[in-house]
């Protein structure tokens, strides 16, 4: 069965300290991977997606397919980093796209 | 604004009752994805279309039914309502046809059955 895990809830770190949420996926086939994003008061957005390989807002995410994770990093949290991440993958037959339970990161000034 | 259009932004009704979400996606996606969101169940994939046919099933209720018009609008219709649907539910639109791609969300429309 498609699954994504994102085992926390919540995430809360200081300015300025190294941020990890994790995702780990158990997905059938190569699915691309995403990142979405949602701040206070606006709608869902693509964050950063696994093909692109690049940084945004800082964000970085590897996919590693032997653990099968896709982990987003920023070294230097900051407080307008706060939001709800959502971890996604996509593939299969009909590529649909379904979202890990969310991890919501607090960053504390 | 993501150019993903979703009608009514707050619906407030009662158990047993009938609604129809509508959802206009971006000019020119031809994908229109539904997700449910609760606090316990996080962002649920309901169901997915592309050019007017059903592409993939999610977690859909058999109360729940869904379709794409001609014009590329989605409708989702809820009847029976039960608490337990109260949500936000969410559309979605994609530019990459049906091999999926990045989906633009509209704001959601807050369902409360009473």
């Amino acid at each position: 069965a498609q699954r994504v895990t994102q085992p926390e809830k919540l995430l809360s770190v200081f300015k300025g300290a190294p941020v990890e949420l994790k995702c780990n996926y158990s997905y059938s086939g190569s699915p691309e991977l995403f990142w979405y994003v949602q701040y206070s008061r606006q709608r869902l957005q693509l964050l950063l997606r696994h093909i692109s390989r690049e940084s945004i807002k800082g964000f970085t995410a590897d996919l590693n397919k032997g653990e099968t994770s896709f982990h987003l990093k920023k070294p230097f949290a900051q407080e307008e980093d706060s939001a709800m991440y959502y971890c996604a993958p996509q593939g299969g037959a009909t590529n649909k796209l379904i979202f890990g339970t969310g991890t919501l990161l607090a960053v504390q000034p | 604004d993501s150019g993903v259009t979703q009608t009514p932004k707050h619906l407030i009704t009662a158990t047993g009752q009938r609604v129809t979400l509508r959802c206009s996606p971006r000019s020119g996606d031809l994908s229109v994805y539904w997700y449910q969101q609760s606090l316990d169940q996080g962002l649920q994939f309901l169901i997915q279309y592309y050019n007017g046919e059903e592409r993939a099933k999610g977690n859909i209720l058999e109360r729940f039914s869904a379709q794409q018009f001609p014009d590329l609008h989605s409708e989702l219709n809820l009847s029976s309502l039960e608490l337990g649907d109260s949500a936000l539910y969410f559309c979605a639109s994609s530019a990459r046809g049906p091999t999926g791609g990045e989906l633009f969300f509209g704001e959601g429309s807050r369902l409360t059955v009473l």
